[in-house]
């Protein structure tokens, strides 16, 4: 089964600051997704981030605001930028393994002032 | 849009009781997975169902996929304290390349 490390584990930001997230999985992989939850709710997908193209984002997520990097197959960056108290979430990276188990990093606890 | 929704939102049991949670989704799914979520923790996979009417088991835990492959069921058996987290389904609509995830239930067991 895939493993991720996924950090910082939490944060407390201050609004207007930007804050990026890390995401490592033990083996190499074609897609890793960003999702976010927030509080008591279900999760929804920001984006699906592909290795050496742009990632893409799901209606209501932009780039400048949730830019996202892949510089190789087993790694990605999500930065929540400018942040405010309504980014308070969960945010979580993904990837598929035999193209029907997805396996979650522990996930990033945001709480922005 | 496509959504799919589970219920109860919210279930409170006693040690020892069964619990169930139904998803039921707007449209046809191509297949469903569950997954729970610990409190403080990640999502974690459970199950996957693909044909119409399945059942699969797995120690205390029943799932099963509707006929009509637009609804399912999670059901536990003679609940634990460590039972207790958001029980999430999730799939694809058929003909699609979106995934979603239901909205999840969230079982606490009193022991």
């Amino acid at each position: 089964s895939a493993v991720i490390s996924q950090k910082p584990s939490r944060d407390i930001c201050q609004r207007g600051t930007s804050l990026t997230i890390q995401c490592q999985v033990d083996s190499q992989v074609t897609m890793m997704f960003w999702y976010r939850q927030q509080p008591g709710q279900s999760l929804t997908l920001i984006a699906t981030a592909n290795q050496g193209s742009e990632a893409t984002y799901e209606s209501g997520f932009v780039i400048d605001k949730f830019p996202i990097s892949r510089p190789n197959l087993t790694f990605s960056t999500l930065t929540v930028s400018n942040m405010s108290p309504e980014d308070s979430s969960i945010y979580l990276c993904s990837v598929w393994e035999d193209r029907y188990i997805q396996y979650f990093g522990a996930g990033t606890r945001l709480s922005v002032l | 849009g496509q959504q799919v929704m589970q219920i109860p939102q919210y279930q409170h049991v006693q040690e020892g009781e069964d619990f169930t949670t139904y998803c039921n989704s707007s449209t046809t799914l191509s297949n469903i997975q569950w997954y729970k979520q610990r409190p403080g923790g990640h999502p974690v996979f459970l199950i996957q169902l693909v044909k119409s009417g399945e059942v699969k088991k797995q120690k205390r835990l029943t799932f099963q996929f509707g006929e009509a492959k637009k609804n399912s069921s999670l059901h536990i058996t003679a609940t634990q304290t460590t039972d207790v987290g958001t029980y999430f389904c999730a799939g694809w609509p058929s003909g699609t390349y979106k995934y979603i995830f239901g909205t999840g239930t969230r079982l606490k067991v009193l022991a």
